[in-house]
């Protein structure tokens, strides 16, 4: 079965430093990535995505990840956080077998001025 | 464009009643999917339409049930509500993608801000 892991329950960083972001995943066929933002009281936002291609993937607010096929992974990141990125961070998985979105349990990210 | 909008934003509600949550996906998706969040559960996939047909399920009592209009627009349906139905319920739009996995089709969901429930 498809799933996708989150394994930090929580993430501070400090306001500036880089943050990453951590999400591995199990498919049996090609895998389709995404990253979503959830901020208080608000739906998710859609962040990015990997469907083919590049490994790098470029996003909103000056977010990207990095596709790792070898390591079943689709980290985010970013070069510098802002205190504004602080919220709840969502991974899913499209399930190209039961054409269902899977979502892991969900990061929170919490920078720090 | 306008984004996905849910109504009521706000809703509460007794043990045994029941409720309808609305949803309108933005203009030209056609695919409408509902997602309960929980604390406890994170995200649960209820169901999702397309073109007025459910087109896929999640394991969720047949309590909760959905429909979708013409229009695309959808309804989402909890009959004998309980304790544990207090939830955040989402809906998200999708452009049409295309099940033969060609380019070109578009996979991200837009996400409503949701109609928070409590059932007392």
């Amino acid at each position: 079965a498809q799933s996708v892991a989150q394994p930090e329950d929580q993430v501070n960083v400090a306001e500036g430093n880089p943050l990453t972001v951590k999400c591995t995943y199990s498919v049996s066929g090609n895998p389709y990535l995404f990253w979503y933002v959830q901020y208080p009281n608000r739906g998710l936002q859609f962040l990015l995505k990997y469907i083919t291609g590049d490994n790098l993937v470029k996003g909103s607010y000056g977010f990207e990840a990095e596709f790792n096929k070898s390591q079943t992974s689709f980290h985010l990141k970013k070069p510098s956080a802002l205190v504004s990125d602080s919220a709840l961070y969502f991974c899913a998985v499209f399930d190209s077998g039961t054409y269902k979105y899977i979502f892991g349990t969900g990061t929170r990210l919490k920078v720090l001025a | 464009k306008a984004g996905v909008t849910q109504t009521p934003r706000y809703l509460i509600k007794t043990r045994g009643q029941q409720v309808t949550l609305s949803c309108s996906p933005i203009s030209g998706h056609r695919s409408v999917s509902w997602y309960q969040q929980t604390p406890g559960q994170g995200l649960q996939f209820l169901f999702e339409y397309f073109s007025e047909t459910q087109r896929n399920k999640g394991n969720f009592p047949g309590r909760f049930s959905g429909r979708q209009f013409s229009n695309s627009r959808s309804e989402m349906n909890v009959s004998t509500l309980e304790l544990g139905d207090s939830a955040l319920y989402l809906c998200a739009s999708s452009a049409d993608r295309d099940r033969g996995l060609v380019s070109g089709g578009s996979y991200e969901q837009y996400f409503g801000p949701g109609t928070r429930l409590t059932v007392t």
